[in-house]
């Protein structure tokens, strides 16, 4: 069965340094994908980066990165930069595309509540 | 930017009474799905629709609960007799079947049962 984990309960990082939240998963499959979201106090789930896992480079979006090493089944998030908005629970998810492709649901880890300080 | 947007925000309701939580996807989207997550933990799946019928379910999903597409834009779930441990942010999502599918969430119900 496909599983998520996410070891760091929680993470402090320094306005303007960069922190990485770890991720790692299990599955069978060889397709999949993989998911950051970020949740904010107010509750909503923002979507901020993904992963193929046929993808060779690693997946970018502005100050979002994703390390992705397949072998190590991990998918760790790196925010560069660090901004007090920045301040929130981050999950990882995964997607198995074996069946139903990418319309599959998500299973999510169990989150990593990061505090950015000034 | 389209969004998914859902309604209320925050239901509070008394235990063994039904409640109707409403979202609406957004419109060129085919494919739809409810997650729940009770406070402090993580976001889990309930159910996924499309073509107007379940496509999964997960096994919180049980006879409690339903899903319907009353009309072209509405997605609802439905949860008969509320219990206390079905308090819960209850989440919409939606994609359009392309791409890395990646899942649209709306902005979440809170639903408080006492």
């Amino acid at each position: 069965a496909q599983k998520i984990t996410q070891t760091q309960p929680g993470m402090f990082v320094q306005e303007k340094e960069a922190v990485t939240l770890d991720c790692t998963y299990d599955t069978s499959d060889q397709s999949y994908g993989l998911f950051w979201y970020k949740q904010p106090s107010s509750g909503e789930m923002i979507f901020l980066i993904y992963q193929g896992s046929y993808d060779e480079q690693n997946a970018t979006e502005g100050r979002y990165s994703l390390n992705f090493q397949k072998a190590r089944k991990s998918a760790n998030l790196v925010i560069s930069a660090s901004q007090l908005g920045d301040s929130a629970m981050y999950f990882c998810a995964m997607r198995e595309a074996s069946y139903g492709g990418a319309t599959n649901k998500l299973i999510f880890g169990t989150g990593t509540l990061l505090a950015v300080q000034p | 930017e389209p969004e998914v947007t859902q309604t209320p925000s925050h239901q509070v309701t008394q235990m063994g009474q039904e409640v109707i939580l409403r979202c609406v996807p957004i419109s060129n989207h085919l494919y739809f799905y409810w997650y729940r997550q009770i406070l402090g933990q993580k976001v889990e799946f309930l159910v996924s629709f499309y073509n107007n019928e379940i496509s999964e379910k997960s096994e919180i999903f049980d006879d409690q609960f339903s899903v319907e597409r009353p009309d072209g834009s509405n997605f609802t779930l439905k949860i008969r007799s509320t219990k206390l441990e079905d308090s819960a942010m209850y989440f919409c999502a939606s994609i359009g079947g392309t791409g890395s599918g990646e899942q649209y969430f709306g902005p979440g119900t809170r639903l408080t049962v006492t």
